[in-house]
């Protein structure tokens, strides 16, 4: 069973401009989670989605966004780009949403913002 | 979510088994138990969860104290392999639904030597 597949791997920007990540979870998989992480900071939750639903969110700025398509697929956009926004972009998926499941991560997108 | 202490680093010999602690005394009756790891430049991979009893899977086993306030992830015998940062992470449901994000700490920085 194929895993969690991001892409891409590795994302060079210029300040102020946006960008789209893309995460395809496991397949059956409907719950897909993304996560910010920085050496500084560790690992962040973004937010979650669910049947194209955002369900929870972290404490974010509104310049990060995502949808999940309808093929559980998703997506997140960062807009205005600032140099802290460099990290490891990391998705997870899962087969429901409850707390007693398990998440399952990708690879990782690495964003430089320069 | 509640939160949860873990030692910063822990070192274990090769083919030994290894004993990881978790302290959460502020843990709810609904938190699960999780715990997750980290290898070098790898997304977090899922190892084992639990809410009451103890839990064996093929990768490790997790202790659960009788009062719910501390837990340890028990790796049977060590190989280089596991050497990882090791999480330890409490998940309670929303009250609106879904599952909040994994948040992750700072975890156990595990050291396997030859």
């Amino acid at each position: 069973k194929a895993g969690v597949t991001q892409t891409p791997r590795y994302l060079i920007k210029t300040r102020g401009q946006q960008v789209t990540l893309s995460c395809s979870p496991i397949s059956g998989h409907r719950s897909v989670s993304w996560y910010q992480q920085t050496p500084g900071q560790g690992l962040q939750f973004l937010f979650e989605y669910f049947s194209e639903t955002q369900r929870n969110k972290g404490n974010f700025p509104g310049r990060f966004s995502g949808r999940q398509f309808s093929n559980s697929r998703s997506e997140m956009n960062v807009s205005t780009l600032e140099l802290g926004d460099s990290a490891l972009y990391l998705c997870a998926s899962s087969r429901s949403t409850g707390a007693y499941t398990e998440a399952f991560f990708g690879q990782g997108t690495r964003l430089t913002v320069v | 979510d509640a939160k949860t202490t873990q030692p910063n680093s822990m070192e274990s010999n090769e083919e030994e088994p290894v004993h990881l602690p978790c302290n959460h005394s502020t843990i709810s009756g609904t938190d699960y138990i999780h715990w997750y790891r980290q290898l070098p430049s790898q997304g977090p991979e899922y190892v084992i969860h639990g809410l009451t009893s103890n839990v064996n899977n093929r990768m490790a086993s997790l202790a659960i104290a009788e009062d719910r306030k501390s837990s340890t992830l028990i790796l049977h015998r060590a190989t280089l392999r596991d050497a990882a940062v090791y999480y330890c992470i409490l998940r309670d449901r929303p009250s609106g639904g879904g599952a909040d994000g994994l948040t992750f700490g700072k975890g156990t920085h595990l050291i396997i030597q030859p």
